[in-house]
């Protein structure tokens, strides 16, 4: 079953704002990740987080980790055009056997 | 190679046909994962190698599904008795699987099989 769920689904903003994306899990982690996916295909990596993190930047990303709430944010700070996409977080649990589990996504449209 | 290639990129297929889909790791990974996307949905784990053995097969969603890796690289799923309802992408990503299980390295996704059951 799926573990992380996603919130918003989807999320219009203008260009130069910022968007912020938030992801929830359910069991104990050893890391959280974050996917972007372009036109429904295959996904690419942006970054990762380990459980004793609490803030990771990169770029204009910038994600944080709150065990205690089990939760997760993804803030694209300045966005652009360049930006849409579908946004996914993918945790890894032990509990879960390692593998990778995704949630539902967040659409981002940037509107120039 | 230089990514993950998955082919056949698109495949359709009429209901009750065996389909097999093949993905290509990079070279040197030794953790390989499947994954099922419907539209507009997220990613629905199926299996991941860790060099040719499968400790997690609990995401095949039925007996029909089943998957193999050989010498380490080439994966193919193959869906045998194809219903509409297998009708998805289907995601093939490796990671260099020096964790657990390959568990704290990122993905490396291919570009996906579109699968259309009839």
């Amino acid at each position: 079953s799926q573990q992380g769920e996603e919130d918003p689904q989807a999320l219009s903003i203008q260009e130069g704002e910022n968007a912020t994306m938030n992801c929830s899990y359910k069991t104990s982690i050893n890391n959280l990740q974050w996917y972007r996916q372009n036109s429904g295909r295959g996904l690419v990596h942006l970054i990762l987080i380990r459980s004793n993190e609490r803030e990771k930047h990169s770029g204009r990303l910038r994600v944080t980790l709150d065990t205690s709430k089990k939760s997760s944010s993804l803030l694209i700070t300045a966005s652009r055009a360049a930006d849409t996409a579908s946004y996914f977080c993918a945790s890894l649990s032990y509990n879960q056997g390692g593998k990778l589990i995704f949630g539902q996504g967040t659409e981002l449209s940037v509107k120039p | 190679g230089a990514g993950v290639s998955q082919s056949p990129s698109n495949k359709v297929t009429e209901k009750g046909k065996d389909v097999e889909l093949r993905c290509d790791p990079i070279s040197g990974h030794t953790a390989l994962y499947w994954y099922r996307q419907s539209l507009g949905q997220g990613l629905e784990f199926l299996i991941y190698f860790q060099g040719n053995s499968a400790p997690d097969k609990s995401g095949l969603p039925s007996d029909r599904f089943s998957a193999e890796r050989t010498g380490g690289s080439v994966s193919t799923l193959t869906i045998q008795r194809t219903q509409q309802e297998d009708s998805a992408v289907y995601l093939c990503a490796s990671s260099s699987g020096t964790g657990l299980w390959g568990a704290n390295e990122k993905l490396f996704f291919g570009s996906g099989t579109q699968l259309s059951v009839l």
